[in-house]
């Protein structure tokens, strides 16, 4: 069964820091892996998706992910912090089988604390 | 209006009553899903309609009922909850073929369960 591993719960970086947010994970086949990202009192917000196109995947708001086979990894970066990034991120695996849908396994996420 | 819209955003229920949340998607999606985000623990998948079939049941409790009338809406019916209920309770939507279809999530029904 699939799944993914967020070290870390909390991660403090000073403004203009660089970010890294890991995500590792567990398939016995290719995955499709997505970023999220949750504000206060508000719904996931995707980020970006691996989907074996390019291994070095851009997403919104200057955050980018690598897959990385050999390491089983698929850490979110960016390379300057801003306040407005302090939110809680989520590493996602989609599961394979049958059936319709896209069903999300989900880390259980990392609270990212931007500071002055 | 676009995206993915759930109400009521707060909720306020006694053990013994009924009541529903709602979500509605206007992305041209043609599956839904249900989350449920409790602190500290991982998102937990509930259930995924698909073509307005019923997919995936994660072995919920039957105080949990959700509807699925088309493709465009779906429902959470609620009756006789426990306090450990009280959670985030979010809707997401996606097309249903392909798992690199990415999900979009609505803000949420914060519940509380008195």
């Amino acid at each position: 069964a699939q799944s993914v591993t967020q070290l870390g719960s909390h991660v403090s970086v000073s403004e203009g820091a660089l970010v890294l947010l890991r995500c590792n994970y567990s398939s016995s086949v290719p995955p499709y892996l997505f970023w999220y990202v949750q504000y206060p009192n508000q719904g996931l917000q995707l980020l970006l998706k691996y989907t074996s196109a390019a291994t070095l995947v851009k997403g919104i708001n200057g955050f980018e992910a690598e897959f990385k086979k050999s390491e089983t990894s698929f850490h979110l970066t960016k390379p300057s912090a801003h306040m407005s990034d302090a939110a809680e991120y989520f590493c996602a695996v989609s599961l394979t089988g049958t059936g319709g849908g896209n069903k999300l396994t989900f880390g259980t996420g990392t609270q990212l604390k931007v500071e002055l | 209006e676009t995206g993915v819209t759930q109400t009521p955003r707060h909720l306020v229920m006694g053990m013994t009553n009924k009541k529903s949340l709602k979500c509605e998607q206007h992305l041209g999606h043609n599956a839904m899903y249900w989350y449920k985000q409790s602190a500290k623990k991982p998102l937990e998948l509930m259930f995924v309609y698909s073509l307005e079939e019923r997919v995936e049941n994660n072995s919920v409790p039957s105080r949990f009922s959700p509807e699925c009338p088309n493709s465009s809406h779906l429902f959470l019916h609620l009756h006789t909850l426990q306090p450990e209920d009280s959670a985030l309770y979010l809707c997401a939507s996606s097309q249903a073929r392909g798992n690199n279809s990415p999900l979009h999530f609505g803000n949420g029904t914060r519940l509380t369960v008195t």
